[in-house]
């Protein structure tokens, strides 16, 4: 079976500061990476995917994320954050042959970015 | 454009009592999910749908029910509360397709305790 695993519970950092969140994955086959971000009392809502093609995937709100196949990793970056960036964020795995997953994600644990003025 | 709507928004049960979660979709998505949320924990599939009528279990099914009997709606059904329940409760929708899992649309949860 597929794990997720997010190696930062918390990441404070300052606004207009770089930061990257870690992600790390185990699956013996193909596999299908998002990423997923929640504000406070709302649902979760896709920042980026990675289903095939190029490695390094744009997202919403200018983040972006690299698929590297032989370290089983799938980071998040943005250049210089906000304060609006402020929020939890999910790293996901689904894994199958095309369709047969239906859709079912695996979630990290979960990493909560917090921006400082 | 609604989406996925979840009712309640919050409820608090008593240790036996039975209670229903309503989700809804617009979309006309034929996958429909209910994840758990518990901190520090991530999400935990615990029921899914991929058209009316077909369900199956998640990763955590014990204690819950589910049906789907239109496209549109998906509730969870609680049927003897236990505090292990306590949780936010999401429900998401996606089209589903052949090639490439869709992403997920979610709702805006249910947060729910049970004492």
């Amino acid at each position: 079976a597929q794990s997720v695993t997010q190696l930062d519970s918390q990441v404070p950092v300052f606004e207009e500061a770089p930061v990257e969140l870690r992600c790390n994955y185990s699956s013996s086959v193909s596999v299908y990476l998002f990423w997923y971000v929640q504000y406070p009392n709302q649902g979760l809502q896709l920042l980026l995917k990675y289903l095939s093609g190029s490695t390094l995937v744009k997202g919403i709100n200018g983040f972006e994320a690299e698929f590297n196949k032989s370290q089983t990793s799938f980071h998040l970056r943005k250049p210089s954050v906000h304060i609006s960036d402020t929020a939890e964020y999910f790293c996901a795995v689904s894994v199958g042959l095309g369709g047969t997953s239906y859709g079912k994600l695996t979630f990290g644990q979960g990493t909560i970015l917090t921006v400082h003025p | 454009n609604a989406g996925v709507t979840q009712t309640p928004k919050f409820r608090i049960l008593k240790i036996g009592q039975s209670m229903t979660l309503q989700c809804t979709q617009d979309m006309n998505h034929n996958y429909m999910y209910w994840y758990r949320q518990d901190p520090g924990m991530g999400l935990k599939l615990i029921y899914y749908s991929v058209g009316a009528g077909i369900t199956d279990k998640g990763e955590v099914p014990n204690g819950y029910n589910v049906s789907r009997s239109t496209t549109e709606d998906f509730p969870l059904r609680l049927e003897l509360a236990a505090p292990s329940q306590t949780s936010v409760y999401f429900c998401a929708s996606s089209e589903g397709t052949s090639i490439f899992p869709s992403p997920l649309h979610f709702g805006n949860g249910t947060r729910l305790t049970v004492t």
